[in-house]
């Protein structure tokens, strides 16, 4: 168990709606990533906040925001979804804000189902 | 840019055979991290190792031990006596402050291991 905590575990929805993913980091951790897994892109870093504040950005697409609230949990939102959006969406969390140092420990994904 | 290559793909084994997972990398940074890491079939990513590049001694934990080689920007990553326990699918991955590629992983696509009884 890595201690960081995504919910909900799988997420089913149609094209053209909007969902919100959670995730709680690790206990003291300060940083919060999110990677999307798919077949066609592999893993891919979107976004990353470092104690409230965005410290990095990946591929993230415009329809995708995130955000870090003062208590560290995080919440990945996906709007105007498209068939393409299908993915395992990974949080992951670290001490510092130095990711590309830490080691990285994710949850156990939301699975995206788009439809 | 940073880019990881996992060239091989898929890999069959039975039980108790050693296995090599073959990595290679790319950066422009002088200072970086390598890590591996595990997803099995339940699907969470588990971290494996971390290495920096200034260290290139190599790691054993277990049945699992790690080959880094700067000169020819390699990080293999071998398990003896392979279980089936070990079936999941294991990424390289690269980390540098360099550009735009500060604070994320680049991912290679992952190698999937079976290992049969």
């Amino acid at each position: 168990d890595s201690g960081v905590t995504q919910t909900p575990k799988h997420l089913i929805t149609a094209t053209g709606q909007r969902v919100t993913l959670r995730c709680s980091p690790r206990s003291g951790d300060l940083s919060v990533y999110w990677y999307q897994q798919s077949l066609d892109q592999g893993l891919q870093f979107l976004i990353q906040y470092y104690n409230g504040e965005e410290r990095a950005k990946g591929n993230i697409l415009e329809r995708f925001s995130a955000q870090q609230f003062p208590d560290l949990h995080s919440e990945l939102n996906l709007s105007s979804l498209e068939l393409g959006d299908s993915a395992l969406y990974f949080c992951a969390s670290s001490t510092t804000g130095q990711g590309w140092a830490s080691p990285l420990h994710f949850g156990n994904g939301t699975r995206l189902t788009v439809t | 840019a940073q880019k990881v290559t996992q060239a091989q793909t898929e890999i069959s084994v039975v039980e108790k055979e050693d296995v090599t997972l073959d990595c290679v990398y790319e950066t422009r940074d002088t200072t970086y991290y390598l890590f591996w890491y595990k997803q099995p079939p339940s699907g969470e990513l588990v971290f494996l190792i971390r290495r920096n590049s200034f260290d290139e001694q190599n790691e054993i934990s277990g049945r699992y031990s790690w080959n880094f080689q700067k000169s020819t920007s390699s990080f293999n990553f071998t398990i003896t006596a392979s279980q089936v326990v070990d079936s999941a699918v294991y990424f390289c991955a690269l980390s540098g402050p360099g550009g735009t590629s500060y604070g994320k992983l680049t991912f290679g696509q992952g190698t999937i291991l079976t290992v049969h009884p």
